[in-house]
């Protein structure tokens, strides 16, 4: 079965702090790979997506993530958070063979002022 | 607008009463996806409508959950005979065929 892990689930960081945020998944075919934002009181919405091409992708708000095709990771990373960042972060996987979306457990982010 | 929309955004209902959550997606997704959010909880995938396919159903935690997707447009979510652990936020989501989802801002359960 398809699975989506993101290993931490609660991350408390400083202002100015740097971020990355794991997520691994287990299929070894084609796969687009997400990333969803969810501030608190709003809906879900998308942070970046990665389809093909530079596996590096930049996404809305400074956020970036890298997919390492041989580790299985779309790992997230900021620079330097800002209080505003403070959200749930989601991982998701489309897998060309099932054509369905596989989310992790999510990550809840506190940025602390 | 033309992003997806739920009906209704809150709903209060007794434990034991049937509820209809409802699921208007984007125009031309051929997509649907309903999933459960629950208090500190992750996304949990309920059941997935694509094209004229048979849904995938995997997901709906107990033969009181029923859904279906009407000219391949909208969606209704049904639960019948409520339970206490059934509240939590339904979110519904469309998309393109490969495409990313697009969320609606969910439909909040509460049983009493």
């Amino acid at each position: 079965a398809q699975s989506v892990s993101q290993h931490n689930h609660h991350v408390i960081l400083s202002e100015a702090a740097s971020l990355e945020l794991g997520c691994n998944y287990s299929y070894g075919g084609t796969v687009n790979l997400f990333w969803y934002v969810q501030y608190p009181g709003q809906h879900l919405q998308l942070l970046l997506k990665y389809f093909s091409g530079d596996p590096l992708v930049k996404g809305i708000k400074g956020f970036e993530a890298e997919f390492i095709k041989s580790k299985f990771s779309f790992n997230l990373r900021k620079p330097s958070v800002q209080w505003s960042d403070t959200a749930e972060y989601f991982c998701a996987v489309l897998a060309d063979n099932f054509n369905k979306f596989y989310f992790g457990s999510g990550t809840k982010l506190n940025v602390k002022p | 607008g033309a992003g997806v929309s739920q009906s209704p955004s809150n709903k209060v209902t007794e434990k034991g009463k049937d509820v209809e959550l409802r699921c208007d997606p984007i125009s031309g997704h051929t997509a649907l996806y309903w999933y459960r959010q629950s208090l500190g909880q992750g996304l949990e995938f309920l059941i997935y409508f694509q094209g004229n396919s048979a849904p995938d159903k995997s997901g709906l935690p107990s033969d009181r959950f029923s859904a279906e997707r009407t000219g391949g447009s909208v969606s209704t979510l049904t639960i019948q005979r409520t339970q206490q652990e059934d509240s939590a936020v339904y979110l519904c989501a469309s998309s393109p065929t490969n495409g990313e989802l697009f969320f609606g801002e969910g439909s909040r359960l509460t049983v009493l």
